[in-house]
């Protein structure tokens, strides 16, 4: 099972809303990101959490706050967002293991659209 | 045929082809490449990947060929269907490296 799973599947917020995106694998995958994708452009990432710390922050502005509950859970809190921020967000996860880089493999993303 | 512009590099082959799909990446310190197939809609779905002590790589339908002396990575795909029609992404990461860096992406038409 290669399941990355995201909720909600789409959402549309204004500028003011606060908001939450979710993210869920059960594969016994420690590491999982945030990936943010423009139209007709590759995944930029955004987040990466390595056993439940964060261990990457692509200076990523402070209205996006990521979050990980456990092992199997990853978060993105939203404030205060900007029309630009509109994009498919990505959540992915990988063994993280010590033999060397692992497949991250993705959800299915959030369409996100700020009004 | 191939083009690129503004919009995303097309590649339109006929279906029943073989489709070459070419990647240039930018670090000479990357260990770790992998292909990823994304449909309208969807997320990134992986197809293939490749580490540095490797040249070649096959899968199902699929293989990849790494050329570390110019930096360049190939996804060829046998006999192509209407089902492979979507855009191809490749990646690459540094030894151990979380931080995937990928390339812009080439779209893949498949004409009846």
């Amino acid at each position: 099972d290669t399941e990355v799973t995201q909720t909600p599947k789409h959402l549309v917020m204004g500028m003011t809303n606060k908001k939450s995106l979710k993210c869920e694998q059960h594969m016994g995958h420690r590491a999982m990101y945030w990936y943010k994708q423009k139209a007709k452009k590759p995944p930029e990432l955004m987040f990466v959490y390595s056993y439940e710390k964060l261990s990457i922050n692509e200076s990523v502005p402070s209205r996006f706050s990521p979050e990980c509950p456990n092992s199997s859970l990853l978060n993105l809190h939203l404030h205060a967002l900007q029309p630009e921020d509109s994009a498919l967000y990505l959540c992915a996860s990988s063994q993280d293991s010590s033999g060397g880089t692992d497949t991250q493999y993705f959800g299915p993303g959030t369409r996100l659209t700020v009004l | 045929g191939e083009s690129v512009g503004l919009h995303l590099p097309t590649l339109s082959v006929q279906e029943g082809d073989n489709s070459i799909i070419n990647c240039a990446y930018s670090n000479s310190a990357s260990d770790y490449f992998i292909w990823y197939k994304q449909e309208s809609g969807k997320g990134p779905q992986f197809i293939i990947d490749i580490r540095s002590n490797m040249d070649k790589r096959q899968g199902q339908r699929v293989t990849v060929l790494l050329n570390k002396t110019v930096k360049h990575l190939s996804l060829q795909i046998a006999a192509t269907q209407p089902g492979d029609s979507a855009v191809y992404f490749c990646a690459e990461a540094s030894p151990y490296g979380q931080n995937f860096v990928f390339g812009p992406g080439t779209r893949l038409s498949v004409l009846p």
